[in-house]
């Protein structure tokens, strides 16, 4: 199982760019979560879809941020245009029917300058 | 109240040491509970599941008091390798999958 695969590992953007992280969960996952992780706040769910659905986007810190999973095999998080507070490490984890276990992928660190 | 809390730490301890850190959560409600581990610039990765008073694992042991709403981790025989954060969250209510993971407790184990 290859399991959860996120790209770009780094990403170095200027402030006003738009970033698009990607993730692949594992196959045959209905949850999928993006998180973002600062050494100040630990580690935030910013979003979560249940088969392909965002169910919760509470997390989610601005309109400057969307998520999208258009097939179960694919979603992608923007950030429209970025800022150097958005310099943080994202992360999307992928887990079951019940939602019981996560499985992250190895993030993408983002940096904003 | 956060969903989950847990103490920063860092927790410094001798190699061959016992030490425990505990994780209290807010829902009453919740039945299920997990430990992660993380370690540094790395993703969580699922360590031990609590779903009723406890689990052990080799030199783990994790521990469900219910009564104050707290899970605790305790780790025997310290490796340096157990050098990590152990991130604790309670695990989706049915219906709401909302996972919330507590700050994180960091040990260093030292030789």
């Amino acid at each position: 199982d290859a399991g959860v695969i996120q790209s770009p590992r780094h990403e170095v953007t200027e402030m006003g760019q738009e970033v698009t992280l990607r993730c692949k969960p594992i196959s045959g996952h209905d949850y999928l979560f993006w998180y973002r992780q600062t050494m100040m706040r630990g580690l935030e769910l910013l979003i979560y879809f249940n088969n392909n659905v965002p169910i919760d986007d509470s997390g989610m810190p601005e309109d400057r941020f969307s998520a999208k999973m258009p097939n179960a095999s694919f979603s992608t998080l923007k950030i429209q245009p970025s800022e150097p507070r958005d310099s943080a490490v994202y992360f999307c984890a992928s887990s079951s029917h019940d939602a019981e276990k996560l499985f992250f992928g190895s993030g993408t660190q983002l940096s904003v300058l | 109240r956060k969903e989950v809390e847990q103490d920063p730490g860092p927790f410094n301890v001798p190699e061959g040491a016992t030490v425990a850190f505990n994780c209290t959560y807010s829902n009453s409600a919740s039945q299920s509970f997990f430990w992660y581990r993380q370690d540094c610039r790395k993703e969580p990765k699922l360590l031990m599941s609590v779903y009723s008073s406890g689990n052990e694992d080799g030199r783990f042991t994790a521990q469900l008091n219910r009564a104050s709403q707290y899970i605790s981790l305790l780790i025997r025989d310290s490796k340096l390798s157990d050098s990590a954060t152990y991130l604790c969250v309670p695990g989706a209510l049915g219906g709401y999958q909302k996972v919330t993971f507590g700050t994180g407790t960091k040990l260093q184990v030292i030789p």
